[in-house]
Order: structure tokens, then sequence, then C-alpha cells
């Protein structure tokens, strides 16, 4: 079966600090990948995806993330983290008629 | 603003009531979305309409129901719910298919079962 998995449930770094927010899949062929994240009492916001080609994918608010098809992994990065990212991060995956959702990664952003 | 609009964003009702939410979206997108959100929980899709018609229906229990009167607005119509049902009810949008094009969203609307 398909799956997402964030192993972070809950990540603390400090303003200016990098981030990665790591995400595995577990499908038999490259998925579509993508990167959302949720301010408190909001919807989800699509950050990135990736459909093919270049798997270096630049999304918006400074973000980026990595397809890596032999770690099956598809890790969100910023280089410097400011206080407003503080949110949860959610990664999923887009299987033919379907989608997953990860269990997303609480951020907190200290000083 | 995403496009996505759902209102109330906050509503408490009681065991006996009956509500219900709205959502709507000038996208032009042909497929729409129920989404539960509860703390400490997956996402859980409840419904999914495409081109106005109902396609999936997640066993979701009957005190939920969904309509999708057109391809910009979505309602979920609620009755005798139960403290449990107390969580972020998020709408979305896709255009064509949600594998390929991903959602947008609405801002939810945070419902308290008292």
């Amino acid at each position: 079966a398909q799956s997402v998995t964030q192993p972070d449930i809950h990540i603390t770094v400090s303003e200016g600090a990098s981030l990665e927010l790591r995400c595995n899949y577990s499908y038999g062929a490259t998925p579509y990948l993508f990167w959302y994240v949720q301010s408190p009492g909001q919807g989800l916001q699509l950050l990135l995806k990736y459909f093919s080609g270049d798997t270096l994918v630049q999304g918006i608010k400074g973000f980026e993330a990595e397809f890596k098809r032999s770690q099956s992994s598809f890790n969100l990065r910023k280089p410097s983290v400011h206080w407003s990212d503080a949110a949860e991060y959610f990664c999923a995956v887009g299987v033919i008629g379907q989608f997953y959702f990860g269990t997303g990664t609480s951020l907190t952003v200290i000083p | 603003e995403t496009g996505v609009t759902q209102t109330p964003r906050h509503l408490v009702m009681g065991m006996t009531n009956k509500k219900s939410l709205k959502c709507e979206q000038h996208l032009g997108h042909n497929a729409m979305y129920w989404y539960k959100q509860s703390a400490k929980k997956p996402l859980e899709l409840m419904f999914v309409y495409s081109l106005e018609e109902r396609v999936e229906n997640n066993s979701v229990p009957s005190r939920f129901s969904p309509e999708c009167p057109n391809s910009s607005h979505l309602f979920l119509h609620l009755h005798t719910l139960q403290p449990e049902d107390s969580a972020l009810y998020l709408c979305a949008s896709s255009q064509g298919s949600r594998e390929n094009y991903g959602y947008t969203f609405g801002s939810g609307t945070r419902l308290t079962v008292v």
C-alpha cells in the first residue's frame, strides 16, 4: 500500500538557522510529490510540487525540495528560517486516482 | 485569499442542531472535496465531487450530508452531530485530477459540537 512518512513530529529551530523537513514515500513508481504548509487556524497552502525533470524544485517563501529516487525521499529545505515560518508542514503524494498526506511536522521557531 | 472561500469560519452547535457549511470557488476547478482535520490525527478525506457528481464517500456517517449544486459551490449539511465530530473542516478544489495538480484549500470551518 502507498504511504507517506514524515518521521519528525515536531522540530524546533532558531531564527536564521537552516531547516530540513523529511519525507519518505512508498510507491512502486515515481509519484507526484507536494509540500503544503498550514498556519494556525488556516487551511493548507501549496509550497511546491514535483512532477518530473529537475529533481530540485523551488517553491514559494524561499523553500525548496529535492527528490531523491534512490531514497524515495522528498525533503523540504530552507537556508534561513524566519519566525513567520512557524507552522505545520505536510508532505503529500499523488498516485493514480489517489492522494495521500503525511501526518505532518510541526515547526517551532525560536528567536 | 486562496480562491476557495469557506463560511462560517467558526461554528458552535448543539447535538440536536442542524447547520450547513459552505464552500465556494471561482478558480474554474471541476472537482471539490471535504476533508476533516482532527487534532493529532491525519487528514481524513470525506467526500469527493467531480463535475458535480459525488464520486467518493469514505465511510462518512450519515449525519454528514454533502451537496454540490454546481461546480463552484459545495455544502456540508450537519445534523445530530456528536462531540467527536468537533474538528476543522476543510474544503478543497482541484483542476483535473488531484494526484496531478494537488489541491487548493479554503481556510476551514472550526466546528465545535457541545
